[in-house]
């Protein structure tokens, strides 16, 4: 069966470390692969995406990710957190050629600042 | 409207009830997707629409578990015989679907925190 797998559960660091969050799925065929974001008491925002073309991935407010399709990874690194970075991040994929279908997400991983 | 939108956020109710949650997708969206989330874990899929039929169901957990979508806007998830198990928040999500080969992006509500005691 089609999973993802995050293996950090909880990261913490300080204002302006680096950071970079794991995730690896399980699928050997075409894959459309996301970061989502849920800040607290906000709901699930995508961050990036990445369906074809450069496996470098730049989404918003400075996160990038990386498709490398012969680790089946997609982490999401930022150089720099802020606090407002604080949030549970979950990596998703969604797999074949269909336009809607379901996506599959990671049990998701709490960033957590220290100021 | 400007995002998909549920009601109510919140539900509590007892075991053994009947519940019906609600989902406003975002205008134009044809395909209306519902998932569960519990404490500590990513959300899980439960079925998806693609106008007003229910185009793949395979993640509802059992025959108590149902959801319309007669004019292929709103949906409602119902709930019968409702069991503790069945505290999640509840999410729903719409997208576009657009051209096939390139999945659409998803775009989420709030969520219904539903609570059986």
């Amino acid at each position: 069966a089609q999973s993802v797998s995050q293996h950090n559960h909880h990261v913490i660091l300080s204002e302006a470390a680096s950071l970079e969050l794991g995730c690896n799925y399980s699928y050997g065929g075409t894959v459309n692969l996301f970061w989502y974001v849920q800040y607290p008491g906000q709901h699930l925002q995508l961050l990036l995406k990445y369906f074809s073309g450069d496996p470098l991935v730049k989404g918003i407010k400075g996160f990038e990710a990386e498709f490398i399709k012969s680790k089946f990874s997609f982490n999401l690194r930022k150089p720099s957190v802020q606090w407002s970075d604080t949030a549970e991040y979950f990596c998703a994929v969604i797999t074949g050629y269909s336009s809607a279908s379901k996506i599959i997400f990671g049990s998701g991983t709490r960033l957590s600042i220290r100021p | 409207g400007a995002g998909v939108s549920q009601t109510p956020s919140n539900k509590v109710t007892e075991k053994g009830k009947y519940v019906e949650l609600r989902c406003d997708p975002i205008s134009g969206h044809t395909a209306l997707y519902w998932y569960r989330q519990s404490l500590g874990q990513g959300p899980e899929f439960l079925i998806y629409f693609q106008g007003t039929g229910a185009a793949d169901d395979s993640g509802l957990p059992n025959d108590r578990f149902f959801a319309v979508r007669p004019e292929g806007s709103v949906s409602t998830l119902k709930i019968q015989r409702t069991e503790r198990g069945d505290s999640a928040v509840y999410l729903c999500a719409s997208s576009l679907n657009g051209a096939p080969g390139i999945a659409d992006t998803q775009y989420f509500g709030p969520g219904t925190r539903l609570t059986v005691l």
